[in-house]
Formats: C-alpha cells, structure tokens, sequence
C-alpha cells in the first residue's frame, strides 16, 4: 500500500537550533501535504496545509515564521521548526493526499521532536 | 461551522465484545469520510473511506457505515482484540471556500481488555 515516510523519526535539540522534518511520499504523487502537531493523549492539531509549488497555509494561531514549511515536489514537504524552544517539543505528524482516486490521504509516522 | 463531532470520548470493553463509535459531521459540501486507527505513538492508519453514495464498508474486522442524510457515520469493531486498544479517528473532507480542507474529530479513545 502506500506509504509516506517522515524523517527523522526522533530528534533532540538545543533551545535555539532549527530542525527540519521530512515527509515523502514513496510510491504516489501529493499535490497536498498536510502538518500536524500532537501533544500527549490530545487528538491532531492541523498547523498548516502545504501544496506542491506554493505557499502554505497556516491554520490560525500557528507562526509561519517559526514554523517554516516548504513542498517542493508532488513527493516532498518539509517542516522547519526554527529557534526551536522546549514548548516546541512535540510529536509532528505529515499527512499526504494521492492526487489520484478518491484522494486517499496517508499518514507518516510522526517525528517526536524533543528541545532542551 | 464545519465540525466533526465524535463520541463517545473514550471506552473500555472486553476482549472479544463488539462495540459501535460514532462520528456526526457538519461539514458541507461533503467530499468523503474517513476513518483512522492511531497507535499510540505513531501515525494514524486508515481503516476506511466513503463517499457520500456509499453506505457502509468493511476492512476485517471493522465495518464503517454512512449516512449522509443525517450526517453520521459509525465504526464497528466486532469481536475485539487486545491490539485494537487505540485511538479512532473520523475525519471528514469537502471543499470549502474554494479550497479542499480536511476537519478532524476528537478521536475515542478504544482500550480492550482481556
């Protein structure tokens, strides 16, 4: 089946360093990426939508500046978190949506982004 | 507003009972429906999605159905497992104010026991 792989899958850094999360998409194209954050025991929190070839979008309340998305190809989004502090810790998960068919849209498996 | 409402929030069964989540939606226009499984610590797996002339689907042991004249959708998982303890998430999609958008519910949280 398909698959979106993310990249790294855990990650710890030190308050003020940036950190970029990887989403592919392995075997379908993505015209749409999708970025969610995740804290303990709570649902998914869209932060944005990405598409392929433009400017994300940003769901309210989330920093574009600090948390810099980019979708450079129909198989690629990436998610910058930059001067990353310990309330950045999270648990990011990407999303991405086959441009074929019903638009069947597949998770990753989430990067646990830890900030000291 | 566009919302997705599911219920109950969190649920306890015994291993090998069946048991029925719910999701109400009032995302309008309607795209499809889907339902996810997340483990914890991991990504959302799904389990099943619907357009709106489809009234239900099964994958195994889980069997979603859809109304969409009321706007509710259910997951049934007949004769539960251990491994089934996790979160399921509904997700409705539609495309508003010209743009696809996806709105998630809650989630219940399912834990199975033996």
């Amino acid at each position: 089946g398909a698959v979106v792989s993310q990249h790294p899958s855990r990650v710890i850094c030190k308050s003020g360093t940036s950190v970029k999360i990887e989403c592919r998409s392995l075997d379908f194209q993505a015209t749409t990426m999708f970025w969610y954050r995740q804290f303990p025991k709570k649902s998914l929190m869209l932060m944005a939508t990405s598409n392929e070839g433009s400017k994300a979008t940003y769901e309210q309340g989330v920093e574009k500046d600090k948390f810099l998305i980019n979708h450079a190809s129909l198989t690629l989004s990436t998610l910058t978190v930059t001067s990353a502090h310990p309330e950045d810790s999270s648990f990011y998960i990407c999303s991405a949506r086959d441009r074929t068919g019903p638009g069947e849209l597949f998770f990753g498996e989430g990067s646990r982004l830890t900030v000291l | 507003k566009n919302q997705v409402e599911q219920s109950p929030q969190s649920l306890i069964i015994l291993e090998g009972k069946n048991c029925t989540l719910q999701c109400n939606y009032t995302v309008s226009p309607f795209s499809n429906l889907r339902w996810y499984k997340q483990d914890t610590g991991r990504g959302p797996v799904s389990l099943t999605i619907m357009t709106f002339s489809e009234n239900t689907k099964s994958n195994g042991r889980y069997t979603a159905t859809l109304d969409a004249d009321t706007k509710q959708s259910s997951l049934h998982i007949t004769a539960s497992q251990l491994s089934d303890s996790a979160s399921y998430i509904c997700v409705v999609s539609g495309w508003m104010d010209s743009s696809y958008k996806l709105i998630f519910g809650s989630g219940t949280r399912l834990l199975v026991r033996p």
